[in-house]
């Protein structure tokens, strides 16, 4: 299977733990986005790396988040110190993007990890 | 006001019927439009994207109307597995808040019963 893939698909944690998600996007994609998404909700974007590059990072994403992308291949999601509402789907996408624009890419998402935070 | 706006449903319509969806973006810098479909607890798979001209993809036409920030999707000849969640995606580059960032609606759920 060439699509995104993402691990673990489910996490369950309790409170204050920290928990890391991966990403590894569709081999010769060089942007990757990390989304999250609750019940009755669209995608909510949280980052995005062009290649290694984090370019952006959304208001939504706290000092607890952290992403990495450190080699332009896999990315890494960490949550620190998680809390209650954290618990949603964790969604992953990449894209072959043209120089400067995302506008016109096309996302290719994963299953996504569904993170439950006791 | 959100960015991106749907209306919920459901939508519950009979195998065959025709069915309409509207979304209405807030922001006039948004560049580019889709439409993604998500099933129940899987992941948003691309639809199609919407161009100003209208463009038409077998049973699924999508339209733009700029001047009124307003993209619609018509399906045609409902059928079973058309059933899931229909989301509107709106994306571009802000010039106030640098953003590039694709922007989603909550989605439009739709029910095609037999």
């Amino acid at each position: 299977d060439t699509g995104v893939s993402q691990n673990p698909r489910h996490k369950i944690t309790k409170r204050g733990q920290n928990v890391t998600f991966r990403c590894d996007p569709i081999s010769e994609h060089n942007r990757l986005y990390w989304y999250r998404q609750t019940l009755g909700q669209g995608p909510e974007f949280l980052t995005y790396f062009q290649n290694e590059a984090q370019l952006e990072k959304s208001r939504l994403l706290s000092d607890r988040f952290s992403a990495e992308r450190p080699k332009g291949s896999f990315s890494t999601l960490e949550i620190q110190r998680t809390e209650q509402g954290d618990s949603a789907m964790y969604l992953c996408a990449s894209s072959k993007g043209v120089a400067g624009l995302t506008s016109t890419d096309t996302q290719y998402f994963g299953p996504g990890t569904r993170l439950t935070v006791l | 006001r959100k960015e991106v706006e749907q209306d919920p449903g459901p939508f519950n319509v009979p195998e065959g019927a025709t069915v309409a969806f509207n979304c209405t973006y807030s922001n006039s810098a948004s560049q580019s439009f889709f439409w993604y479909r998500q099933d129940c607890r899987k992941e948003p798979k691309l639809l199609m994207s919407v161009y100003s001209s209208g463009n038409e993809d077998g049973r699924f036409t999508a339209q733009l109307n700029r001047a009124s920030q307003y993209i619609s999707l018509l399906i045609r000849d409902s059928k079973l597995s058309d059933s899931a969640t229909y989301l509107c995606v709106v994306t571009g580059y802000y010039m106030d808040t640098g953003r590039r960032a694709l922007t989603f609606g909550s989605g439009t759920r739709l029910q095609v019963q037999p």
